[in-house]
Formats: C-alpha cells, structure tokens, sequence
C-alpha cells in the first residue's frame, strides 16, 4: 500500500529552527511536495522536490531523499505566523497525490 | 486572478438530507479535484476530472455521492442522502494540467456539518 508518515505534532520557539520530518512508500515517484494549512484556510504550495537535495526559498528549505524514502521541511527564524500544519504529500507513478496527515507547528514566544 | 471559488463556505444540514457544493478553478486549469479533508487529517481525494472527464472516482462513494464538470469549468459535488459521517470540509483544487510539477491550489473549502 502507500503510505506517507510525519510527525503528529510539533513545538517550537520563536525565532528557532525546526524540521519536520516525511518518510514515504509509494507505488512510483514523480516528485514531494510540502504544503501549509493554517486552521480553517486552504492548503497553500511551500516547496516541490524531485531530484534528491536540498531546495531552499527564504526561510523555508525542503530535503529529499529518494532512496531513503525521506524528506524534511526547515523552517528557520520561526516566526508566531508559521504556526500551522504542514503537509507533506507525493505524487505517485499515476501523478495522483499521496497525502500525510499533517504536521501541527506550534510556536511559542 | 482570482484564485478557486468555493460556495457556500459552511453548510449544515440534517440527514438525510441532500447538499451540493460549488467549484470554479482558476481560468484555464484543466485539472480540477474534490477533496474531504477530516481534522487532523490530510485530505482525501474524491475524484479528479481532466477538462470535463472524471479520470480518478475510485474513491467517490458513489451510492450517495456525485460530481460534474459541465463545459470542463465549473464543478458541482452533490451527496444525497448525507450520512453523520459526511461531516467535513470539503476542498476543491485546480492545477493547469497533469505534468510534471503538479502545483494543486486550492480553494478555502466547504465546511460542512450534518446533525
């Protein structure tokens, strides 16, 4: 089956760092991507990763691993708007996204 | 641009009772989604239309619920009868196509309640 694990729940401190961790299973690979949902809004785009490496875009950077089945999410300089879910979701060999079921950041002053 | 346009944002009604939910994508996305997502969950894919074509329903209940995509625009998802069960925002989503980056947005969803 497919299958997509993160971390229920995370807490961080203002202006600290943090990395929210994805490991995923399956059925083929076009790509990871990384989304925000703030509580009760939509899910907005972060990052896309296909090629193992790191991608970085502002304080945001996005990890991938393809042979390890992993990729993080590091949030630097935490600021109390980056509190929120992330999700990480990948797509499979029929270009269909795979969802986790979200990580919730906490952030604390 | 005006981004997906969602209608109503929030719905209750009780069981058994028949509920539709509205969807435009953003102009000239081919790609449109109907999503349920539960809390504390990521969402769910219900099915997935190419331009007026339902290419993935697999996980559509299709005994209560149903989708269209008139003119391969406009989306309506309907549930009749609603279950308890149903409870649950409901996400739309567009992408210009099924490439290779396929960047979903989404709109601000239906909150559905049923009592």
């Amino acid at each position: 089956g497919q299958n997509i694990d993160q971390p229920t729940e995370m807490t961080a401190t203002e202006g600290a760092i943090v990395q929210i961790n994805c490991t995923y299973q399956t059925s083929g690979f076009n790509g990871l991507f990384w989304y925000q949902q703030h509580a009760g809004e939509a899910p907005t785009f972060l990052s896309y990763n296909v090629l193992d490496g790191l991608e970085e875009k502002g304080r945001f950077s996005s990890f991938l691993s393809r042979s390890k089945g992993y990729s993080y999410l590091l949030l630097k300089e935490l600021q109390m708007k980056d509190s929120a879910s992330y999700l990480c979701a990948v797509q499979d060999s029929n270009y269909q996204l795979i969802w986790g079921a979200g990580t919730k950041l906490i952030i604390k002053p | 641009e005006a981004g997906v346009v969602q209608s109503p944002r929030y719905k209750i009604i009780e069981k058994k009772q028949p509920v539709a939910f509205w969807c435009n994508p953003i102009s000239g996305h081919n790609t449109l989604y109907w999503y349920r997502q539960n809390l504390g969950q990521g969402p769910e894919l219900l099915i997935r239309y190419e331009n007026e074509e339902a290419v993935d329903d697999s996980q559509l209940p299709k005994d209560r619920f149903s989708a269209e995509r008139l003119k391969g625009v406009d989306s309506t998802l309907k549930i009749q009868p609603a279950e308890l069960g149903d409870s649950a925002v409901y996400l739309c989503a567009s992408s210009l196509d099924m490439g290779v980056v396929n960047e979903q947005y989404f709109g601000p969803g239906t909150r559905l309640t049923v009592t």
